[in-house]
């Protein structure tokens, strides 16, 4: 099973200003998830990191907002960029590794 | 818009009581169902993955079912611990894209010593 880490585990920001967030996997995963939680509601995925390729976003997510990085098969930037309280949330990390593994999180708040 | 609904939102019970969670989700499309367990500050963990309609799982106190014909799983805890305590999600997987999970909003389960 996939090990997964996440920095920073929470962090409080300024708005209009950006923060990004790291993933380490244990193992190389082809696959990579980003996944974030709005207070109140469902885990939503914000797009997929797949190395060498451009990262592919869901519907109401932009690259402008959320730019990924995929530099190697272990890890993954997410940036949450020109934040607003609308930003708070839980953001996750995810791989599939013959199953759905998750990190721990990351607990951003904007004040 | 595919939509997962879980039931009931919050739960609180007694040690030593047995309860048990809904989860309805879209029957078309279907391809598998997960149900994960989320402690705060802690990854979700993985508790069953679902695919065939009828299919009953069992981990030591945890046991689910499947309904993929109306579209529904129960998920249900026998002789509830304290350290059940936690968020419990079910997830929604259609089309066998791997990653791509449509979530509830989870049970948030609380037990009392």
């Amino acid at each position: 099973s996939a090990v997964i880490s996440q920095k920073p585990s929470r962090d409080i920001c300024q708005r209009g200003t950006s923060l990004t967030i790291q993933c380490q996997v244990d193992s190389q995963v082809t696959m990579m998830f980003w996944y974030r939680q709005q207070p109140g509601q469902s885990l939503t995925l914000i797009a997929t990191a797949n190395q060498g390729s451009e990262a592919t976003y869901e519907s109401g997510f932009v690259i402008d907002k959320f730019p990924i990085s995929r530099p190697n098969l272990t890890f993954s930037t997410l940036t949450v960029s020109n934040m607003s309280p609308e930003d708070s949330s839980i953001y996750l990390c995810s791989v599939w590794d013959n199953e759905q593994f998750f990190g721990p999180g990351t607990r951003l708040t904007v004040l | 818009i595919l939509n997962v609904e879980q039931s009931p939102q919050s739960l609180h019970v007694q040690e030593g009581d047995s309860t048990n969670f809904t989860c309805s989700f879209p029957s078309s499309n279907f391809y598998a169902l997960h149900w994960y367990r989320w402690e705060t500050a802690k990854s979700p963990e993985a508790l069953f993955v679902m695919t065939l309609n009828g299919d009953e799982k069992k981990k030591g106190r945890i046991s689910a079912t499947l309904n993929t014909k109306e579209g529904y799983s129960y998920l249900y805890i026998k002789g509830s611990q304290p350290e059940d305590s936690a968020t419990y999600l079910c997830a929604f997987n259609y089309g066998g894209s791997q990653g791509n999970l449509i979530f509830g909003k989870g049970t948030k389960l609380s037990v009392k010593p």
